[in-house]
């Protein structure tokens, strides 16, 4: 299997910052990441496919971008609503997998 | 608006069979990726299987021995059987379509 960490694990930040998560697979995956954003009780939210293409719908603050084994998460400008925790996935090889996850809160 | 929906048992005892499924409501349904997909607070997300639009599936090994994972185009339904339950398959399952879309999720617990 594909393994995938990120880091940090956790973070604390405040309205305004710019925050950037990582994500490193074990091997190469070309480009098939995905980033997700949960929020604690709820199904959690595509944002970003194909490492860097954002989803419909989502704000332009958040950038995606990497390839191979390395890959980041950036947003430019924490809003209130961002607080939550982010995953990687991996789609290039089966079976698919995530990281375990970065909480981002304040 | 599209809605994904899902039903099933969340108390089931040890050696039974879990049964979810999913429905989409006010959307499409043929034509997309659709996985399911557990969450628990030990082991993270873990992938369980998908069907692709071609109508191919594939699972995860970890798993392989004991799901099923059907479609059923006609009803705009998605379904997942797990077997032989022990107290590790509790967690919230999702069904996720087009590799985007989340189901609410339902708490499945295996418990004695």
């Amino acid at each position: 299997d594909t393994q995938m960490t990120q880091s940090p694990s956790s973070l604390s930040a405040s309205v305004g910052d710019r925050v950037t998560i990582t994500c490193r697979a074990s091997q190469d995956i070309k480009i098939y990441l995905a980033w997700f954003q949960q929020k604690p009780g709820k199904a959690p939210k595509s944002l970003i496919y194909a490492a860097s293409n954002l989803q419909s719908g989502v704000p332009s603050r958040f950038r995606g971008s990497g390839s191979g084994t390395d890959f980041t998460l950036t947003i430019s400008s924490l809003h209130p609503e961002d607080f939550a925790t982010y995953y990687c996935q991996q789609y290039n090889t089966f079976p698919f997998t995530f990281g375990p996850g970065t909480k981002v809160d304040i | 608006q599209e809605q994904l929906q899902q039903w099933g048992a969340g108390l089931l005892k040890p050696s039974e069979t879990l049964s979810l499924t999913c429905g989409v409501f006010n959307g499409s349904f043929s034509g997309y990726y659709w996985s399911w997909i557990r969450q628990t607070p030990g082991k993270g997300l873990e992938w369980i299987g998908e069907i692709n639009p071609a109508g191919s599936i594939s699972y995860n090994p970890s798993l392989k021995s004991r799901v099923t994972i059907s479609i059923d185009t006609s009803k705009k339904q998605f379904s997942l059987k797990l077997i032989s339950l022990t107290a590790a398959d509790t967690a919230v399952y999702f069904c996720v379509k087009a590799r985007t879309y989340w189901g609410p999720g339902t708490l499945v617990t295996v418990s004695s």
